[in-house]
């Protein structure tokens, strides 16, 4: 089974400074993607980036970038310049490629300061 | 507007009541899936859908029944709830559930807001 771990339960960070939010993983498959969403207060999930497993380069949205390192299972998500709009629960999830099923961890609740 | 619609957006209903959520994607894709989100509590996939066909069914109770009529709607059927039920229903949509080729990627509705009397 694939289990997912946010150890920060919540975060913050003056505005226009840099965060780093971590996530790690377990799993026993080769193919799967990782991604982060973000929960505003409205509640919506919204796509933040998206990693697949199979490429070495890490993704990088904008201010938004992740260190993915394989071999440990990490999947940590860097916010530069972080803006009051960042506020939000921030999720990371794992997807199973193989059995098509998805595994998402506790969050991060992350507040940007001004 | 991330192409994927839930009606309603609110909903109140007492123990006895049956109601509906549905789930409307207007991506093309072919995977649907129904998530729980309790209060500070983690997303809890419930069912998946891949090309009209249940895939997963992570242990829901029998109170709550899925419907996938075809790949672009999704209903949650609700019958008898229990208070601890009442929590935020999401929707998500992707290409398709296997495939490393395809696009993984889940695109979540807004949301109905359950509250269960």
């Amino acid at each position: 089974a694939q289990t997912v771990t946010q150890s920060q339960p919540e975060m913050s960070v003056q505005e226009a400074e840099t965060v780093t939010l971590s996530c790690t993983y377990d799993t026993s498959e080769n193919n799967y993607y990782l991604f982060w969403y973000k929960q505003p207060p409205s509640r919506q999930m919204i796509l933040v980036i998206r990693q697949e497993a199979y490429k070495q380069q890490n993704a990088t949205e904008n201010r938004f970038s992740v260190n993915f390192q394989k071999a440990a299972k990490s999947f940590s998500l860097k916010i530069s310049d972080s803006q009051l709009g960042d506020t939000a629960m921030y999720f990371c999830a794992f997807i199973d490629t193989n059995a098509g099923k998805s595994t998402f961890g506790d969050g991060t609740t992350l507040t940007v300061k001004p | 507007e991330t192409g994927v619609t839930q009606t309603p957006r609110h909903l109140v209903m007492g123990m006895t009541n049956k109601k509906s959520l549905k789930c409307e994607q207007h991506l093309g894709h072919n995977a649907m899936y129904w998530y729980k989100q309790s209060a500070k509590k983690p997303l809890e996939l419930m069912f998946v859908y891949n090309f009209k066909e249940q895939t997963e069914n992570n242990s829901v109770p029998s109170r709550f029944s899925p419907e996938c009529p075809n790949s672009s709607h999704l209903f949650l059927h609700l019958h008898t709830l229990q208070p601890e039920d009442s929590a935020l229903y999401l929707c998500a949509s992707s290409q398709e559930v296997l495939g490393l080729e395809i696009e993984e990627t889940q695109y979540f509705g807004p949301g109905t807001r359950l509250l269960v009397l």
